[in-house]
């Protein structure tokens, strides 16, 4: 069963724009929340967290949303570089720091110079 | 960040062989160390969890006399997938945490290739 859900495979975006990654969770337990991104053949990279304490957290060009009544979080990254273009997990866990990070599937971004 | 290192990045062996990986802590002391496994297309699914100095506790479904770990130091800890077969073929990543953090850093993962 799958407690965390990225249900968009891929996403193309133009350089510069905004891109928005989305990810959905069931588990209501859930309090903490993380965004990876990974290259192939690499692991994967931390990139933000959030707590369920906080509805956004930003860090340089990137941003994430937690809307815990819809238990639903994304990511924005803006302005979007190529650079960016890899696959961006997002990562749950009913406990700050525990053991078992809950992933989704990932959504590969390819950002078009 | 923290680095960790993972080795190999690669490997093919034959069935029935063992295979070892390591995964090394090389800025900071790991009291905690993770082994996932990744399928393609899927999600990152965690194995077990190793504390350093003790036995590793296995998620459900996990084999734990297939999947030796060993987490014989603050900065090692090691993978072995015994009498490996073509299913045990997959991406496989380590993630490690100090003492008190809330993120933990991950390995540049193993293919592991059972032929």
């Amino acid at each position: 069963d799958q407690q965390v859900k990225q249900n968009s495979p891929s996403l193309s975006v133009q350089e510069g724009r905004i891109s928005i990654l989305n990810c959905d969770y069931t588990n209501s337990m859930f309090d903490y929340f993380l965004w990876y991104k990974k290259y192939p053949a690499e692991g994967p990279t931390f990139l933000i967290s959030i707590s369920s304490i906080k509805d956004k957290n930003e860090d340089g060009r990137f941003t994430v949303f937690l809307n815990k009544s819809a238990k639903h979080l994304s990511l924005h990254i803006v302005p979007s570089q190529p650079g960016d273009s890899a696959v961006y997990f997002c990562a749950a866990s009913a406990q700050t720091g525990a053991n078992n990070l809950f992933f989704g599937t990932g959504t590969r971004l390819t950002v078009i110079p | 960040g923290a680095v960790v290192s993972q080795h190999p990045s690669w490997v093919i062996c034959k069935s029935g062989t063992s295979v070892k990986i390591e995964c090394r802590s090389l800025d900071f002391q790991a009291t905690t160390m993770f082994w996932y496994r990744q399928f393609p297309k899927q999600s990152l699914m965690l194995m077990a969890t190793s504390n350093e100095g003790s036995k590793a506790t296995y998620e459900q479904g996990v084999e734990k006399d297939k999947f030796l770990i060993n987490h014989a130091s603050l900065t090692l800890s090691t993978l072995t997938v015994t009498s490996a077969h073509p299913e045990d073929s997959s991406f496989y990543i380590c993630s490690a945490r100090g003492q008190g953090w809330t993120e933990a850093f991950f390995g540049q993962g193993t293919r592991l290739t059972v032929v």
